[in-house]
């Protein structure tokens, strides 16, 4: 079956370092969402790629989609402790199939 | 600020006893879920619904059942619970459509603990 994987589990920076988090997939995704949980709280939903090859910003985070469709990634610039949480990335390869969740990016950061 | 619901927030139960989780969302969303996550872990969806009396199995096998009456509605039932049970029970609501998945939006989630 799909599988999503994500790389690194954790990482632990600095504030004001960058981070990034990768996302693979055994097949092609029709699209990519990720999602972000901070500690003791629920997932809420970041941002979704759909096009082969997009970019896409939202203020310090950049999120990758790749041209295969089969990995994204999301970059962090000059981190702050607000960003802390677990990142998931999660997709799709069928029109209206649930989503495959990666196992998540533990992002913790020191001041 | 997403309009979707779980009660309650945290349950201790002992064995044996019988438990719902519910879940409520006042979006109108065809489509909603029911995931399983440990503290700092995956999430693993463990059932789903399309809409009204559709109900379908999750990734990960799960000895819950759900039911779907009312479109706002996804309880999720536990008739026997055991201690293996204790984990975080996040339900989630999406929209329906043709052209791929969308946005879930999740709720803040029921914290069973199964002594």
């Amino acid at each position: 079956g799909q599988q999503v994987m994500q790389i690194p589990q954790y990482q632990h920076v600095q504030e004001g370092e960058d981070f990034t988090t990768y996302c693979n997939s055994s097949t092609t995704l029709s699209n990519i969402q990720w999602y972000k949980q901070r500690p003791g709280g629920h997932p809420v939903f970041l941002i979704q790629l759909v096009k082969s090859g997009e970019v896409k910003k939202q203020k310090r985070l950049t999120f990758q989609f790749g041209e295969a469709k089969k990995n994204s990634s999301l970059h962090i610039t000059a981190t702050q402790t607000t960003d802390v949480g677990t990142y998931f990335c999660a997709g799709s390869n069928q029109a209206g199939t649930a989503l495959i969740f990666g196992k998540g990016t533990t992002l913790s950061v020191s001041s | 600020e997403a309009d979707i619901y779980q009660t309650p927030r945290y349950l201790v139960i002992g064995t044996g006893k019988k438990i719902t989780l519910e879940c409520s969302q006042t979006m109108g969303h065809d489509k909603m879920y029911w995931y399983q996550q440990d503290p700092g872990m995956e999430l693993h969806l463990i059932h789903y619904s399309y809409g009204v009396n559709s109900t379908e199995k999750g990734d990960l096998s799960s000895e819950s059942t759900v039911s779907r009456i009312r479109t706002e509605h996804f309880p999720l039932t536990l008739e026997s619970a055991r201690p293996s049970h204790t984990s975080q029970y996040l339900c989630a609501s999406s929209e329906y459509t043709l052209s791929g998945a969308v946005e879930q939006f999740f709720g803040p989630g029921t914290r069973l603990t199964v002594l």
